[in-house]
């Protein structure tokens, strides 16, 4: 079956833009999370959404946002884009919330902020 | 609070040997923890998980054990091969039920 799909792979930003990052999880997986990886501060945990509700989130600014639509793929968004939101951002699909089932890790979007 | 760290940032290890990675925690009430394994340019990749009600878990050449009494886990991977080289992370499940990650060991096998 699919894996986890995450577009787009690379992205380049200006200061002060936003951005939309989007991932497709598993067929029949219902929760999708979303990491930030910096070499800095490793994997850090953004949000959880599950069935179109944010379920948990973590300790990162009110510029940083996700939704997820009915068929479980989910959008994150960054508003006014900072130097240090450069980073992977992974996102990670599970059957059930709270990740006793096991996470499966996208192949994440790289942005650059410049 | 809770967190996940590593003892040591990078291992090398000669190919064919065995190569143990360590993670302590700090969070005694964690109940699963897991491994993972990232590859340049990847996310990281499930490798093998175990329970707080376990002290040992084995798979394909990598074997997990857990001490809750020091909070120690270890990743022992057999015959290490030039596949295996990587950025390993432990994890645990945090009270939210996210992972919260140690901050990786990049394991480089020589051939």
């Amino acid at each position: 079956k699919a894996g986890v799909t995450q577009t787009p792979r690379y992205l380049i930003k200006t200061r002060g833009q936003q951005v939309t990052l989007s991932c497709s999880p598993i067929s029949g997986h219902r929760s999708v999370s979303w990491y930030q990886q910096t070499p800095g501060q490793g994997l850090q945990f953004l949000f959880e959404y599950f069935s179109e509700t944010q379920r948990n989130k973590g300790n990162f600014p009110g510029r940083f946002s996700g939704r997820q639509f009915s068929n479980s793929r989910s959008e994150m968004n960054v508003s006014t884009l900072e130097l240090g939101d450069s980073a992977l951002y992974l996102c990670a699909s599970s059957l059930a919330s709270r990740g006793m089932s096991g996470y499966t890790f996208g192949s994440g979007t790289r942005l650059t902020v410049v | 609070g809770e967190s996940v760290g590593l003892h040591l940032p990078t291992l090398s290890v000669q190919e064919g040997d065995n190569s143990i990675i360590n993670c302590a925690y700090s969070n005694s009430a964690s109940d699963y923890f897991i491994w993972y394994k990232q590859e340049s340019g990847k996310g990281p990749q499930f490798i093998i998980d175990i329970r707080s009600n376990m002290d040992k878990r084995q798979g394909q050449r990598v074997t997990v054990l857990l001490n809750k009494t020091v909070k120690h886990l270890s990743l022992q991977i057999a015959a290490t091969q030039p596949g295996d080289s990587a950025v390993y992370f432990c994890a645990e499940i945090g009270s939210q039920g996210n992972l919260i990650f140690g901050k990786g060991t990049k394991l480089s096998v020589k051939p």
